[in-house]
């Protein structure tokens, strides 16, 4: 079984709508990423989070929001989805102290 | 300027051919520098991982990494299609808690048989 996984992997929805992505991960880290991946911008940290009561915005979080509901998960949400926020979605961990970050499979999000 | 620097071609070469790719960085506090290969509907996988600057060597990959000139380079020796996908590089530094990474944009390589 996959490390990091992510679900839905597709999906497609309307402009307004509440979408929640979630990740789930079997590694056992303590820190957990979300990112975005847009052709010609590269990989976009959107928020991060060290532990349980930890979150933190990355460099483009507005629009979304997260919640880690175990060590083991975070999820994010775009509350009102638009347009803009097509992109493929990663989730990503990494060990305490260790820059290695590991990624799921990532979600394609289509927002019409 | 951005503070890392990726040509994103794309690169297209014959089997067996020596590929460089390369990444520049505006950043001279970047310490930790991984290259990341992504095939195609595929989330990133870590390929390599240097701290200090010089060679390192992994089957027929070799990272470089030149801290004076803030440029890291990837090496692919005897390039095979299975290589085709997309290679990003990624930095970080030591400060404090913060193991965020910076991410290049990514170059596309197409390695043809």
């Amino acid at each position: 079984d996959a490390d990091v996984t992510q679900t839905p992997r597709n999906r497609i929805t309307k402009t307004g709508k509440r979408i929640m992505l979630e990740c789930s991960q079997t590694k056992g880290h303590d820190r957990m990423y979300w990112y975005r991946q847009d052709p010609g911008l590269g990989l976009r940290l959107i928020y991060y989070s060290f532990d349980v009561k930890d979150i933190n915005k990355g460099e483009i979080s507005d629009g979304y929001s997260v919640s880690r509901q175990a060590q083991a998960k975070f999820s994010l949400s775009l509350e009102s989805a638009i347009p803009n926020q097509t992109a493929l979605y990663f989730c990503a961990t990494s060990d305490f102290n260790s820059y290695e970050q590991y990624f799921g499979p990532g979600t394609r999000l289509t927002v019409t | 300027q951005k503070e890392v620097e990726q040509d994103p071609g794309p690169l297209s070469v014959p089997e067996g051919a020596i590929v460089s790719l390369n990444c520049t960085y505006s950043n001279s506090a970047f310490q930790y520098f991984m290259w990341y290969r992504q095939y195609s509907r595929k989330g990133p996988e870590l390929l390599m991982y240097t701290y200090s600057s010089g060679n390192k060597e992994d089957g027929r990959f070799t990272a470089q990494v030149d801290k004076s000139s803030k440029y890291i380079s990837l090496f692919i020796r005897d390039s095979q299609p299975s290589d085709s996908a997309t290679y990003l590089c990624a930095m970080s530094w030591s400060g404090g808690s913060n193991y965020k990474l910076t991410f290049g944009k990514g170059t596309l390589l197409t390695v043809n048989p």
